[in-house]
């Protein structure tokens, strides 16, 4: 069965401290990994996308990594505006364009 | 104007009621889905549809009726729900399955909070 985990469920950093989330999946072929922001109260925002192991995506301060078997959101200095729930999903070969998510990790930035 | 708009952004309502969710997009997107969010749980897929046609039921129960008239416009029709359907329902929309692994990502709108009294 296709499984999608993330890691840790909550993350409280202080501005500034650099951090990673994770992102695991277990799927039978995997077509692309998706990670989404989501603010409370408003629908999640697309980020990224990543397709294939090795692949690497950047947007200000964050940075999507993808392996075969996971995916790492790193952030970057963060600030407080970057606090948000970070979400993962992944489609796979055989289930058409339909996403599985992951719950999610609850970022907190602290000034 | 943002992508993808649903109305109304709250709603409550009886167990008896008859409510309709409402979804439209401005990408020019074919395929539209249908989400639910509840508290400590992943976005659980409920319905796709790609041009219109219903592709896929995730064993919602019937008390859920979805409508897509165009590829532009998506319902969720609502009746006899029980308090555990209180959620954040989320619409999204991508350019589908015909075209390529870039036009498959979701777009969201900001979804609408249900409570079911």
């Amino acid at each position: 069965e296709d499984q999608v985990t993330q890691s840790p469920e909550a993350l409280r950093l202080q501005e500034g401290e650099s951090s990673s989330l994770n992102c695991s999946y277990t799927v039978s072929g995997l077509r692309g990994l998706f990670w989404y922001r989501q603010d409370p109260g408003k629908g999640p925002e697309f980020l990224f996308t990543l397709y294939s192991a090795g692949e690497e995506k950047e947007k200000e301060r964050l940075k999507a990594t993808l392996t075969k078997k996971e995916s790492f959101l790193h952030i970057t200095a963060p600030k407080p505006e970057d606090s948000a729930t970070y979400l993962c999903a992944v489609q796979a070969w055989g289930y058409g364009q339909n996403f599985v998510f992951g719950p999610g990790t609850r970022l907190s930035v602290l000034p | 104007e943002t992508g993808v708009t649903q109305t109304p952004r709250h709603l409550v309502m009886g167990m008896t009621n008859k409510k309709s969710l409402k979804c439209e997009q401005h990408l020019g997107h074919n395929a539209m889905y249908w989400y639910k969010q509840s508290a400590k749980k992943p976005l659980e897929l409920m319905f796709v549809y790609n041009f219109k046609e219903q592709t896929e039921n995730n064993s919602v129960p019937s008390r859920f009726s979805p409508e897509c008239p165009n590829s532009s416009h998506l319902f969720l029709h609502l009746h006899t729900l029980q308090p555990e359907d209180s959620a954040l329902y989320l619409c999204a929309s991508s350019q589908g399955e015909r075209g390529d692994l870039a036009k498959n990502i979701q777009y969201f709108g900001a979804g609408t909070r249900l409570s079911v009294l």
